[in-house]
């Protein structure tokens, strides 16, 4: 499979404990989005990637909130001190380019902060 | 700063009869706009996307969109539902801001019922 792969896709975790997310993107694409998606709501942007350098990130993401993608490929979000408010989808996409180019999604990583 | 509003949280069609679900947008510039779909428990899968070509936008699935400057439009119709339409469906334009990121932002979304 040559889309965008997440891991893990479910992850429950009690408030306060630290959390991990990987994103593999498609490996051509240059350009990787985070977004976080909570029940009935669209997905909204959290940060974005290109290649190695993050360049830009959404006021959504406090301080608690770090993301990398070394060497530009793989992207990992990690969450500290986690709290039942960060309970949501997270989403992760790559793009060849930015503007006016399609965006492919992974399948999600749902957190559950209990 | 752009923005999409979706102007039906729900609705419910009969299998065999048309789609209409209706966004509107809100763009200085020229906007890139897509059409997003979301099946339960599945990934977002791109529908369909108009980036200043056509202004009659095909896409999967048999699915249309058309860009109307005039009414700041972006309706997606279908004209015949199946009961694999049954889903929640996202309007999405790109933003054009001075980063030039190409982030997303969505619509709230429409979910689609489709009756047997």
């Amino acid at each position: 499979d040559t889309g965008v792969s997440q891991d893990p896709r479910h992850k429950i975790t009690k408030r306060g404990q630290n959390v991990t997310f990987r994103c593999d993107p498609i490996s051509e694409h240059n350009r990787l989005y985070w977004y976080r998606q909570t029940l009935g709501q669209g997905p909204e942007f959290l940060t974005y990637f290109q290649n190695e350098a993050q360049l830009e990130k959404s006021r959504l993401l406090s301080d608690r909130f770090s993301a990398e993608r070394p060497k530009g490929s793989f992207s990992t979000l990690e969450i500290q001190r986690t709290e039942q408010g960060d309970s949501a989808m997270y989403l992760c996409a790559s793009s060849l380019r930015g503007q006016g180019y399609e965006q492919y999604f992974g399948p999600g990583t749902r957190l559950t902060v209990t | 700063a752009q923005s999409v509003t979706q102007l039906d949280s729900h609705v419910s069609v009969s299998e065999g009869t048309p789609v209409l679900l209706r966004c509107n947008y809100s763009s200085s510039y020229s906007p890139s706009l897509f059409w997003y779909v979301q099946h339960p428990n599945k990934g977002l899968q791109l529908l369909l996307k108009y980036t200043s070509a056509a202004t009659l936008v095909k896409g999967i699935n048999g699915f249309e969109a058309e860009f109307k400057k005039s009414e700041t439009s972006f309706h997606l119709t279908k004209p015949s539902a199946h009961m694999s339409d049954a889903a929640e469906y996202f309007c999405v334009v790109s933003d054009l801001g001075s980063s030039n990121t190409g982030k997303l932002i969505f619509g709230q979304g429409t979910t689609l019922q489709v009756k047997p």
